[in-house]
């Protein structure tokens, strides 16, 4: 499709549980990024990805988190031990790198029991 | 470090009225860009309306206006003759150093028939 698609749409796993969300961007777009929302609350910013390279991984909330894009397009969300608190819907989005807007997916709803 | 607050958690505004939603930033870059997105209940994100740091005029897109104040550092987001489809939780972002993007906390909009 032309947008950009994210999978699993939902994930359900336990506590302790290794994840990993895939985000597939608008071909051509050089800029990533991961959000974490949850319910009634703005998108938190994770990581931003120019190209293959993290820009800023400022948001990321501890060492558990890790994201790559190993070849400047699809790029894969990981998280280690996961928490109930990990619970959220977690947004991809990508540009073409200048000043547009930002493209988003429909969101990977992870839920941690 | 870079900084999104909108201030009112939830607005009401009568069908066919105008309604302002406030924004304020806080950014050290020169060159920044400010956005509005609008989340349904459904969860897509779906851009409005963007205004560039040296944009001379507001920026405006339909019944969406973007009432910049650079000196306050403030964009506004202005939708003119609500309508009921306008119900959502709309949010304010910032792009800065080379396209890193950064969101606000988000303010829902109820439209009263």
């Amino acid at each position: 499709g032309a947008g950009v698609s994210q999978t699993p749409s939902n994930k359900v796993t336990e506590k302790g549980k290794y994840v990993e969300l895939r985000c597939d961007p608008i071909s051509g777009h050089t800029a990533l990024y991961w959000y974490r929302q949850s319910l009634g609350q703005g998108p938190e910013f994770l990581i931003y990805f120019q190209g293959t390279g993290a820009a800023d991984d400022s948001g990321l909330p501890n060492d558990r988190f890790f994201a790559v894009r190993p070849e400047g397009s699809v790029s894969t969300l990981k998280i280690q031990r996961t928490e109930r608190g990990d619970s959220a819907v977690y947004l991809c989005a990508s540009s073409w790198g200048g000043t547009g807007e930002l493209f988003f997916g429909e969101g990977s709803r992870l839920t941690v029991l | 470090a870079q900084k999104i607050t909108q201030t009112q958690p939830g607005m009401f505004v009568q069908e066919k009225e105008a309604v302002t939603l406030d924004c304020t930033y806080d950014t050290s870059d020169p060159s920044y860009g400010l956005f509005w997105y609008k989340q349904p209940s459904s969860g897509e994100m779906i851009f409005l309306i963007y205004q560039g740091s040296y944009d001379q005029q507001n920026a405006t897109e339909g019944r969406y206006s973007l009432n910049f104040q650079k000196a306050r550092k403030s964009a506004n987001l202005v939708i003119s003759a609500s309508q009921l489809g306008d119900s959502a939780m709309y949010f304010c972002a910032m792009s800065f150093n080379n396209n890193d993007m950064r969101f606000g906390a988000g303010t829902r909009l109820t439209v009263k028939p």
